[in-house]
């Protein structure tokens, strides 16, 4: 398995721009999380789905970030508009939730920088 | 609301030594206890999970942690060290019933001097 494949591996942007990072889940997994980690604040969760459905969005930050999952084989994080304090690296996890908690497996990250 | 503290933010440690990576947990409810690694500029592997069972749990890389309730304490350990161990670890905690996000610890940089 290819594992969770997340893309782009880098953005570089300026404030004011549009963002768009994309993740892949692992085939079969019907969860999926976003995490951003920081210096400051360390890792965080900002959504999950579970089957396509958002449920857990109390970490997104703010109307800026908005998250969609159209089917169970892909997820897209926006930022709109991008500013400065969004520079962080940005994981995609999945796992599949059956009767117990199931590992996480998460992907290689996207760093984003804005300036 | 659960959360995690790991008590070292750096452990610098010799090669072949043992090391131990503190963390505790407050929850008012039953977790899930997890443990994962991270090297620089990957994603995050799992190292071990305490699901129910045993409090000792063996994971990858000759790592194993302790779970202890009443310490509510999750602590890593390797016997023997090595470079390649060199890397950031995070304890994290997840819900057993309900919301199954993860909240991590701060993270603790492992490195290893030869």
């Amino acid at each position: 398995d290819a594992g969770v494949i997340q893309s782009p591996r880098h953005e570089v942007t300026e404030m004011g721009q549009e963002v768009t990072l994309r993740c892949k889940p692992i085939s079969g997994h019907n969860s999926l999380f976003w995490y951003r980690q920081t210096m400051m604040r360390g890792l965080e969760l900002l959504i999950y789905f579970n089957n396509n459905v958002p449920i857990d969005d109390s970490g997104m930050p703010e109307d800026r970030f908005s998250a969609k999952m159209p089917n169970a084989s892909f997820s897209t994080l926006k930022i709109q508009p991008s500013e400065p304090r969004d520079s962080a690296v940005y994981f995609c996890a999945s796992s599949f939730t059956g009767g117990s908690r199931e590992t996480q497996y998460f992907g290689p990250g996207t760093r984003l920088l804005v300036l | 609301a659960q959360s995690v503290t790991q008590l070292d933010s750096q452990v610098p440690v010799f090669e072949e030594a043992p090391v131990e990576l503190r963390c505790n947990y407050s929850s008012s409810v039953s977790v899930y206890l997890f443990w994962y690694v991270q090297y620089p500029n990957q994603g995050l592997q799992l190292l071990l999970k305490y699901l129910s069972g045993s409090t000792l749990v063996k994971g990858i890389n000759g790592f194993e942690a302790e779970f202890n309730k009443s310490q509510t304490s999750f602590h890593l350990r390797k016997p023997s060290v090595h470079i390649s161990d060199t890397a950031e670890y995070f304890c994290a905690v997840s819900l057993i019933q309900g919301a199954q996000k993860l909240v991590f610890g701060q993270g603790t940089r492992l490195t290893i001097n030869p």
